[in-house]
């Protein structure tokens, strides 16, 4: 038990689908990130939520579009994606963002069809 | 800005040998540097992290690193491993003076234990 739970574990969409990625920390910290992790990539950096504020965006296509309705919680809203996005997606959440360690979910795994 | 290189893509072993992963990273400033460890169909966990101090840091099932300012490197070692201990192994550096909020992870080394 990581603190930090993401639903669901495993998603198939097609590419005209919506769907909601759901991240969910028991941890009481004030930052909570989004992260793609591609096969023989490094992990990228998608989002950064600081008290519910998005401080950094990191050049993601807006069919990506997250929430962050409390510092808890954090959503990626998905739509009309590309085969290209299927990838393990990642939530972390750290006490601050000013480098202290994160703590992981296990991630849900998209395919795009 | 800052940047990481796992040298090693994979690494086979057999159970009971001593292993050693590396990284190098680039920074211009003060930099905190951690390991994770991605078993599979799992998120990341959390092995061990430098922030100050002691060079040398232990962390969770016998995993230690040490930190070399010199050489900029952060290489991750266990004298003797186990079968569980194949995983995928991330370095991360996390730039310190700066307001950057990125982790920023390397392309990770996936460590084979075998019998």
């Amino acid at each position: 038990e990581t603190g930090v739970t993401q639903t669901p574990r495993h998603l198939v969409m097609g590419m005209t689908n919506k769907k909601s990625l759901k991240c969910e920390q028991h941890l009481g910290h004030n930052a909570m990130y989004w992260y793609k992790q591609s096969a023989k990539k490094p992990l990228e950096l998608m989002f950064v939520y600081s008290l519910e504020e998005r401080v950094e965006n990191n050049s993601v296509p807006s069919r990506f579009s997250p929430e962050c309705p409390n510092s808890s919680h954090l959503f990626l809203h998905l739509h009309t994606l590309q085969p290209e996005d299927s990838a393990l997606y990642l939530c972390a959440s750290s006490q601050w963002t000013g480098g202290t360690e994160a703590f992981f979910g296990q991630g849900t795994r998209l395919t795009v069809v | 800005a800052q940047s990481v290189t796992q040298l090693d893509s994979q690494v086979p072993v057999f159970e009971e040998a001593p292993v050693e992963l590396r990284c190098n990273y680039s920074s211009s400033v003060s930099v905190y540097l951690f390991w994770y460890v991605q078993y599979p169909n799992q998120g990341l966990q959390l092995l061990l992290k430098y922030l100050s101090g002691s060079t040398l840091v232990k962390g969770i099932n016998g995993f230690e690193a040490e930190f070399n300012k010199s050489q900029t490197s952060f290489h991750l070692r266990k004298p003797s491993v186990h079968i569980s201990d194949t995983a995928e192994y991330f370095c991360a550096v996390f730039n310190s003076g700066g307001s950057n909020y990125k982790l920023t992870f390397g392309k990770g080394t996936l460590l084979t234990v075998n019998p």
